[in-house]
C-alpha cells in the first residue's frame, strides 16, 4: 500500500512568516498534489505535479509556491504566511494523473497549520 | 467549473441502521466517483469507486450512480460506532482534476 508521510503534523507560525510543509511518498508515483481542507470549502487543489522539478498550478494557488525535488518529496511554501492560510493541509500522490478508472489518490494524514 | 454539493451536512443513525448520504454533482459529462472516508484527525482513505450508472459494491458500502439526475448516493449497511467520520464525494471528468464535496459528518450511535 502506498506510502504518504506528511511533516510537520502540526505548526504554528505568526503573519508574514515562513514555512514549509514536506511530503513524501514512498511508492514511486509520478503525481503528487497539495490540497487545503477548510470548512465550508471541502478540499481544494493548490499545486501538483508530475515529476521531479515539475510544477503544476491548480485551483488555489496564490500565496504558494511549490517544488519537486525528487520523484518521492514534494514541498509546499508559504513564504509570507497571512491568517487565511490556517488551513489543514494534505499530499496525495498517485501513479496517474487525477481520478481515473486505473488511477488511486493516497492521501497523508494532513498537516494542520495555524497562523496567528 | 465542476460543482458538487453533498447532503445532508451531517447525520446521525443508530447502529444497524442504513445510512444513506446523497452528493449531486454538475457535469453530466462526469465519468469518476468516489466516496471517502475522514476519521478525525486522519487522512483521507477511498471507499467505493464508481465508473457506470448502477451500483457498486465494497462490503458494507455501496455507491449508486445516477447520472441523468445528477446523483451518487453512499448506502452504508449496519454502520458502526467506528464507521463516525466525514464522508466525501469526489467527481472527475475525464483527465482533469476532480473535486470534493464539503462533506457529511456521519455519526453512529450505539
Amino acid at each position: 500500500e502506498a506510502a504518504v508521510t506528511q511533516s510537520p503534523r502540526n505548526k504554528v507560525t505568526v503573519t508574514g512568516g515562513n514555512v514549509t510543509l514536506s511530503c513524501r511518498q514512498t511508492n514511486s508515483h509520478n503525481y503528487m498534489y497539495w490540497y487545503r481542507q477548510d470548512t465550508g470549502h471541502g478540499l481544494r487543489l493548490i499545486h501538483y505535479s508530475y515529476g521531479a522539478g515539475n510544477l503544476q498550478i491548480g485551483d488555489v494557488p496564490d500565496g504558494y509556491k511549490a517544488t519537486r525535488t525528487t520523484q518521492e518529496d514534494f514541498f509546499l511554501l508559504l513564504e509570507l504566511a497571512s491568517p487565511s492560510q490556517t488551513s489543514l493541509y494534505f499530499c496525495a500522490s498517485s501513479d496517474v494523473w487525477g481520478v481515473t478508472n486505473t488511477g488511486q489518490l493516497y492521501f497523508g494524514e494532513g498537516s494542520k497549520l495555524t497562523v496567528l | 467549473q465542476q460543482k458538487v454539493q453533498q447532503s445532508p451536512e451531517s447525520l446521525t443513525v443508530s447502529e444497524g441502521a442504513m445510512a444513506s448520504l446523497n452528493c449531486t454533482f454538475s457535469d453530466r459529462s462526469s465519468d469518476n466517483f468516489r466516496w471517502y472516508r475522514q476519521h478525525s484527525g486522519k487522512g483521507l482513505e477511498v471507499l467505493v469507486s464508481i465508473f457506470s450508472d448502477g451500483e457498486k459494491e465494497e462490503g458494507s458500502f455501496t455507491a449508486h450512480l445516477n447520472r441523468a439526475s445528477l446523483h451518487v448516493f453512499l448506502h452504508i449497511r449496519e454502520p458502526q460506532p467506528s464507521d463516525s467520520a466525514l464522508y466525501l464525494c469526489a467527481v472527475n471528468t475525464g483527465y482533469q482534476n476532480f473535486y470534493f464535496g464539503k462533506g457529511t459528518s456521519l455519526t453512529v450511535i450505539p
